[in-house]
């Protein structure tokens, strides 16, 4: 079956413009997770949905970062007035079950780079 | 929170010889310890995790073990290829949904 996908696969912004990242997870997957990494670094948590709500903001850096997810599937994460520090991978899992330990299958990442 | 800490940060073999990638944490309520594999410019995969249960698990060259009271984990790789050439993260889970990852271990693997 298909797996998660991310659009757009690579993005090139100028600072200050706002930024759509989208992620479709697997069908019938009801937790859902944004991560972000770094060059040489590991994965950062940003977001945690379980169904349609975030129950964890914890790992979004500033308030210029939101995201959301509609009908219990597709999500996107939004960067407003990107600065050059947001240039990063942004990589989007989903889960079988939300609220449990089950393996988390990932997205192939939106490479994000903020002139 | 949980800190987790991943060692060594990169990691050159020859061909057929064994590899080994330790991580710590600190929390003691942890209790799922995923592997991930990530190839270069790839998406991360799972290739073998363990939970707090079990002290070894192994699937085919891939092994973990987890030492609960000592708070370290263990992904060792025999008889490696230059497929087998990625970085590994290291993951813990505890009660909830939420993974805390290593920082990665480039691993590289001569013919």
């Amino acid at each position: 079956g298909a797996g998660v996908s991310q659009s757009p696969s690579n993005k090139v912004t100028e600072k200050g413009k706002d930024v759509e990242l989208r992620c479709d997870p697997i069908s019938g997957h009801t937790a859902l997770y944004w991560y972000r990494q770094s060059l040489g670094q590991g994965l950062e948590f940003l977001i945690y949905f379980q169904g349609n709500s975030a129950p964890d903001k914890s790992g979004l850096p500033s308030d210029r970062f939101s995201a959301e997810r509609t009908g219990g599937s597709v999500s996107t994460l939004t960067i407003q007035r990107t600065q050059q520090e947001d240039s990063a991978v942004y990589l989007c899992a989903s889960s079988l079950v939300a609220g449990t330990q089950e393996t988390q299958y990932f997205g192939p990442g939106t490479r994000l780079l903020v002139l | 929170g949980e800190n987790v800490e991943q060692h060594p940060s990169t990691l050159s073999v020859q061909e057929g010889d064994s590899a080994v990638i330790k991580c710590t944490y600190s929390d003691s309520a942890s209790n799922y310890f995923p592997w991930y594999k990530q190839e270069l410019g790839k998406r991360p995969q799972l290739i073998i995790d363990i939970r707090s249960n079990v002290g070894e698990k192994k699937d085919q060259r891939i092994a973990v073990t987890l030492n609960k009271t000592a708070k370290h984990f263990s992904l060792h790789i025999t008889e490696t290829q230059p497929e087998d050439s990625a970085v590994y993260f290291c993951a813990v889970g505890g009660s909830n949904y939420k993974l805390t990852f290593g920082k990665g271990t480039l691993l590289t693997v001569n013919p």
